[in-house]
């Protein structure tokens, strides 16, 4: 079964720190979504990808996040630096129709 | 006023009891509604997948949507105790605009 592939699955890293994480989207997925979770909350969209361009990154904090998607296909997140309130789960998910949306299982951060 | 609104629970239920699972919304725009089953550390999964009136019934999961009063349902028959963890509803307008979640309920099935 075609799943949303993410690595790394867990992450520590100190703050200050530059930190990085991948998404390799269900074939044939246009849209690529990153959400953050905090322990206890829904996820939130970070940034919305429809192909390579971005279609909504109004909640991205741009000072020290960035996303790109080269190709259309898989998507990098980036953190730099990293701060101690970034502690959280990074959802990627991936979408046919920008309907349902399928998630991987994510990453954990922990800034410490 | 969030957009959705769930309540965070937890809930508590015995083995083999019905679960009702709720969340209201304020956005006319959603069209398509959806419920997401996340445990522990691990990514949401989705269950359900709706976008109009009426029930939508998969197995022991059914879900509901009443576009009218803005509220969704799912339920869950003869739950389980592998039942036990965060449910997440979700919707989105269609036309590429984003899904937005509620906070999700946590859920306790106890054999």
């Amino acid at each position: 079964e075609a799943e949303v592939a993410q690595s790394p699955r867990y992450k520590i890293t100190e703050k200050s720190q530059a930190v990085a994480f991948w998404c390799d989207p269900i074939s044939g997925h246009a849209t690529l979504y990153w959400y953050r979770q905090i322990l206890g909350q829904g996820p939130e969209l970070l940034v919305q990808f429809q192909d390579e361009s971005v279609v909504d990154d109004s909640q991205l904090p741009k000072d020290r996040f960035s996303a790109e998607r080269l190709k259309g296909v898989d998507s990098t997140l980036k953190i730099q630096p990293a701060e101690l309130g970034d502690s959280a789960m990074y959802l990627c998910a991936s979408s046919l129709t920008s309907t349902e949306a399928f998630f991987g299982q994510g990453t954990r951060l922990t800034v410490v | 006023q969030k957009e959705v609104e769930q309540d965070p629970g937890p809930l508590s239920v015995p083995e083999g009891a019905i679960v009702s699972l709720n969340c209201t919304y304020s956005n006319s725009a959603f069209q398509y509604f959806m419920w997401y089953r996340q445990y522990s550390r691990k990514g949401p999964e989705l269950l359900m997948y709706t976008y109009s009136s009426g029930n939508k019934e998969d197995g022991r999961f059914t879900a509901q949507v009443d576009k009218s009063s803005k509220y969704i349902s799912l339920f869950i028959r003869d739950s389980q105790p592998s039942d036990s963890a965060t449910y997440l509803c979700a919707l989105n307008s269609g036309g590429y605009q984003k899904v937005t979640f509620g906070t999700g309920t946590k859920l306790q099935v106890i054999p």
